[in-house]
């Protein structure tokens, strides 16, 4: 089945800096690769997702990039504010079919 | 309907007891998943369905574990003879999968915590 390796495991950057998030992916029929944020305590939430016939997406800050032929995708946040901190998850899947998650990116935006 | 329902919350039991979790999807979602997720994890991948049949099932998941969707609403995860390793945050997740569609976004809930003592 899919394997998705996640880094970094954790990341902290300062307010007003940009983070990335890197996921490589194992299976080349992987065709969808969402990415979810899981603040404390709460459920996963889907930010932002990319599917495979285009190479970059975009919403406001947030922005992922696909690289199908290396199978990584990654994912920018720009001026980070504090309330981005929290864990995300990237995904991948088959033909929107079981979806696997990488294990996590802590990100902490200092003030 | 305002989301994905997990029942219970927590659970707390000892070795050994059996427990069922329960997920009511949102109603009009086909999909419905179920995940494991440990502290410092991403969530790990158990079963999903499609209305009522289970079209894949982790190898990783041993015979303790079993799922059901008996009408393709709500479905249950029951966790036979639990050991201290089940300890976890259960989470059930829906989505409406369409052959076309151009993507699967997963609802979560807001889980089940499970400690096995």
């Amino acid at each position: 089945g899919e394997n998705v390796e996640q880094h970094p495991s954790t990341l902290s950057v300062q307010e007003g800096d940009s983070a990335v998030i890197k996921c490589t992916y194992s299976d080349s029929a992987s065709n969808y690769f969402p990415w979810y944020k899981q603040e404390l305590g709460k459920r996963p939430q889907l930010i932002i997702d990319i599917r495979s016939n285009v190479g970059e997406k975009k919403d406001q800050r947030i922005a992922v990039t696909l690289n199908k032929t290396a199978k990584h995708f990654s994912l920018h946040i720009t001026e980070t504010q504090p309330e981005d901190s929290a864990v995300y998850f990237c995904a991948a899947s088959i033909n929107n079919n079981d979806m696997r998650f990488g294990a996590g990116t802590r990100l902490t935006v200092k003030p | 309907d305002t989301g994905v329902s997990q029942d219970p919350r927590h659970k707390i039991t000892k070795r050994g007891q059996n427990v069922t979790f329960r997920c009511d999807p949102i109603s009009e979602h086909n999909r419905l998943y179920w995940y494991r997720q440990t502290l410092g994890q991403g969530p790990e991948f158990l079963t999903y369905f499609q209305n009522e049949a289970q079209l894949e099932k982790s190898r990783l998941l041993s015979d303790r574990f079993s799922a059901e969707r008996p009408k393709g609403s709500f479905s249950t995860l029951e966790i036979q003879r639990t050991e201290q390793g089940d300890s976890a945050m259960y989470l059930c997740a829906s989505s409406m999968w369409g052959q076309y569609s151009g993507a699967n976004v997963l609802t979560f809930g807001a889980g089940s915590r499970l400690t096995v003592l």
